[in-house]
């Protein structure tokens, strides 16, 4: 089956834009993730969706970024007022119904953000 | 909180040579360990898992083993192929009652040559 898409695969902005990167996780898995991919720190947890739960917003690193989840499906992760040190890649990860710590996350070849 | 180390890379090495990535972690209660492998121009995706003590993740050939009293998790392989060439990352998560999202390693780049 389908595997986790991300759109769009590579966004050029100029800094101070706001962004939005989408993701559609694997059909039926409830649990959604948002990681980002950067060569200073590395990969680095962003934020968790499962199920209708409060999402953990614990690794946002500033209020610019914030991210929904629609219909238990679609996330989109918004970027406001983009800053250089925001380029990276983001990776959107999925896992399914239960969203256990023991349960593979599926990545998708994640958006690929470069702020000038 | 959390913390993942991994060996510094990269790891150089001939075809049909033994492979170990050491891994060493730190963690609230009793984590999750897997580790992750990026190919080249492609997603991250899963190598093995394990989930409690002495269990011993395997697979393509690649074994880890979650040892506790000396939390570690190192990779290794017998023979290594040039497909193997790639990005290595370890990873937890802290257990079902704790955080679900991994905390990962810094990456090691395995680079084998024929």
């Amino acid at each position: 089956g389908a595997g986790v898409s991300q759109s769009p695969s590579n966004k050029v902005t100029e800094k101070g834009k706001d962004v939005e990167l989408r993701c559609d996780p694997i059909s039926g898995h409830t649990a959604l993730y948002w990681y980002r991919q950067s060569l200073g720190q590395g990969l680095e947890f962003l934020i968790y969706f499962q199920g209708n739960s409060a999402p953990d917003k614990s690794g946002l690193p500033s209020d610019r970024f914030s991210a929904e989840r629609t219909g238990g499906s679609v996330s989109t992760l918004t970027i406001q007022r983009t800053q250089q040190e925001d380029s990276a890649v983001y990776l959107c990860a999925s896992s399914s119904n239960s969203g256990g710590s023991t349960d593979t996350q599926y990545f998708g070849p994640g958006t690929r953000l470069t702020v000038l | 909180g959390n913390s993942v180390t991994q060996m510094e890379g990269p790891v150089t090495l001939s075809e049909e040579a033994f492979l170990t990535i050491n891994c060493t972690y730190t963690a609230t209660g009793y984590p999750s360990l897997f580790w992750y492998v990026q190919y080249p121009g492609e997603g991250l995706q899963l190598l093995l898992k394990a989930t409690k003590a002495d269990d011993k993740g395997s697979n393509k050939g690649f074994e880890a083993t979650y040892r506790k009293e000396t939390t570690s998790f190192h990779l290794e392989k017998g023979s290594v192929q040039v497909s193997d060439s790639a990005v290595y990352f370890c990873a937890l998560t802290e257990g079902d009652m704790g955080r679900r999202a991994l905390t990962f390693g810094s990456g090691t780049r395995l680079q084998v040559q024929p």
